[in-house]
């Protein structure tokens, strides 16, 4: 069985930094496209960032872009979000998820596969002063 | 403001059959792949939809999901008190070259 194991959250100030791990057990990360998604306080689902299997593309959404860096490690059983100069408007709850990324091609437009089929329970981010 | 746009809340009662929208454009809904995800109280976000229609084992065929054009819609049949939870559309958006979700439905079950 596939689990995922989010860990690094905390209280941290407006500027600072923080580094968010997520384990993986009965998966190699290698093949698997992973996530970082996130939940602030009476909001919804906000997706942060993919890391795709085998190749290690990186994409980033607009609100994180410059800030967060995702990354695996080369035992590539632990996944990582680098989060610096946070805000308050980055509290949230921080999902590690695994799925499956597949861009293909019709015609000649690229259309995207995006599927996030395992989640982690989460961990907790707080950035106040 | 969640690029997806679902309605806040849904609720019916146990036995009935609820509907949940999901309305986006052509660069998420229409060219790309629309998931359905649940997330009960307490519990981690799951997979509840996958390639627009189809349900991983585990899921019962009371859950059933369609997309047409830049839509997508989850029906929810036979609902039970164990339904209670929050559902989100998600997929990916080609011109923002990053994933996105709907703003959520919590569904109530009366």
């Amino acid at each position: 069985e596939v689990q995922l194991l989010e860990s690094g959250g905390g209280l941290v100030q407006p500027g600072g930094s923080l580094r968010l791990s997520c384990v993986a057990s009965g998966l190699s990360l290698r093949s698997s496209a992973m996530n970082w998604v996130r939940q602030a306080p009476g909001k919804g689902l906000e997706w942060v960032s993919l890391i795709t299997g085998g190749d290690s593309r990186t994409y980033y959404a607009e609100s994180v872009r410059g800030r967060f860096t995702i990354s695996r490690d080369s035992a590539l059983t632990t996944l990582y979000l680098e989060m610096d100069s946070l805000r308050a408007d980055d509290t949230a709850t921080y999902f590690c998820a695994k799925g499956v990324f597949m861009p293909y091609l019709v015609g000649v437009t690229y259309r995207y596969y995006h599927e996030l089929d395992v989640w982690g329970r989460g961990t907790t981010v707080t950035v106040s002063s | 403001q969640s690029v997806l746009t679902q309605p806040p809340s849904v609720s019916a009662a146990p036995g009935q059959k609820v509907t949940i929208s999901c309305s986006g454009s052509y660069s998420n809904i229409e060219e790309n792949y629309v998931f359905w995800y649940q997330r009960l109280p307490g519990n981690a976000p799951r997979l509840l939809i996958y390639d627009n229609t189809k349900r991983p084992s585990g899921i019962p065929d009371r859950f059933s999901a369609s997309k047409s054009g830049t839509s997508a819609t989850l029906d929810i049949t036979g609902l039970q008190t164990g339904d209670e939870a929050d559902y989100y559309c998600g997929t990916w958006d080609s011109s923002l070259s990053g994933g996105v979700f709907g703003g959520g439905t919590r569904l109530t079950v009366l």
